[in-house]
């Protein structure tokens, strides 16, 4: 069965303090690991793709990576405005290419 | 920009009774999808419809949920007769052409079963 499993839960940061999440995916056939933001009350908002090992994407603060099992995505110099819950999903192979997404990682910066 | 948008953003109905969600994909996607999050939990995946069908359902998608697309731009969600447990927030979310590209959201309605 297609999993992704995210940690920390929870992460809290000062203003500045650079960290890393992890993502870790089990699929029968990677065709994509997507990260995306998601404030309280609010739809996903993509971010990132990342189609095979080795590739990184960059965006701002936030740049992601992908290895043959794993995902990360590095907050440099975090700001208050990061804050929100960063999630990562797969795409099933089958016919539909339903999202399949990890619980999430819910991100505090503090001032 | 293009995005999806989603109606009404808040529904508050009682138990028993049918309701209707509405989704505008952007233009030239071609998959289309839905999805809930009851809070605090994962987004969890409902169903996907392509080419007028549903390619895919959850076994949350049961009898008492169906999809449309009833024009070229709106795909609805219909919960027949709502149960307290259906109280979820509920994404719509649309694709391009290609299988493995990112999907796009829309925010949501939070639907509240009284």
């Amino acid at each position: 069965e297609d999993q992704v499993t995210q940690s920390p839960e929870a992460l809290r940061l000062q203003e500045g303090e650079s960290s890393s999440l992890n993502c870790s995916y089990t699929v029968s056939g990677l065709r994509g690991l997507f990260w995306y933001r998601q404030d309280p009350g609010k739809g996903p908002e993509f971010l990132f793709t990342l189609y095979s090992a080795g590739e990184e994407k960059e965006k701002e603060r936030l740049k992601a990576t992908l290895t043959k099992k794993e995902s990360f995505l590095h907050i440099t110099a975090p700001k208050p405005e990061d804050s929100a819950t960063y999630l990562c999903a797969v795409h099933s192979p089958t016919g539909g290419f339903k999202t399949i997404f990890g619980a999430g990682t819910r991100l505090f910066v503090k001032a | 920009e293009p995005e999806v948008t989603q109606t009404p953003s808040h529904q508050v109905t009682q138990m028993g009774q049918e309701v209707i969600l509405r989704c505008v994909p952007i233009s030239n996607h071609l998959y289309f999808y839905w999805y809930r999050q009851i809070l605090g939990q994962k987004v969890e995946f409902l169903v996907s419809f392509y080419n007028n069908e549903i390619s895919e359902k959850s076994e949350i998608f049961d009898d008492q949920f169906s999809v449309e697309r009833p024009d070229g731009s709106n795909f609805t969600l219909k919960i027949r007769s709502t149960k307290l447990e259906d109280s979820a927030m509920y994404f719509c979310a649309s694709r391009g052409v290609r299988g493995n590209t990112e999907a796009f959201f829309g925010q949501g309605t939070r639907l509240t079963v009284v």
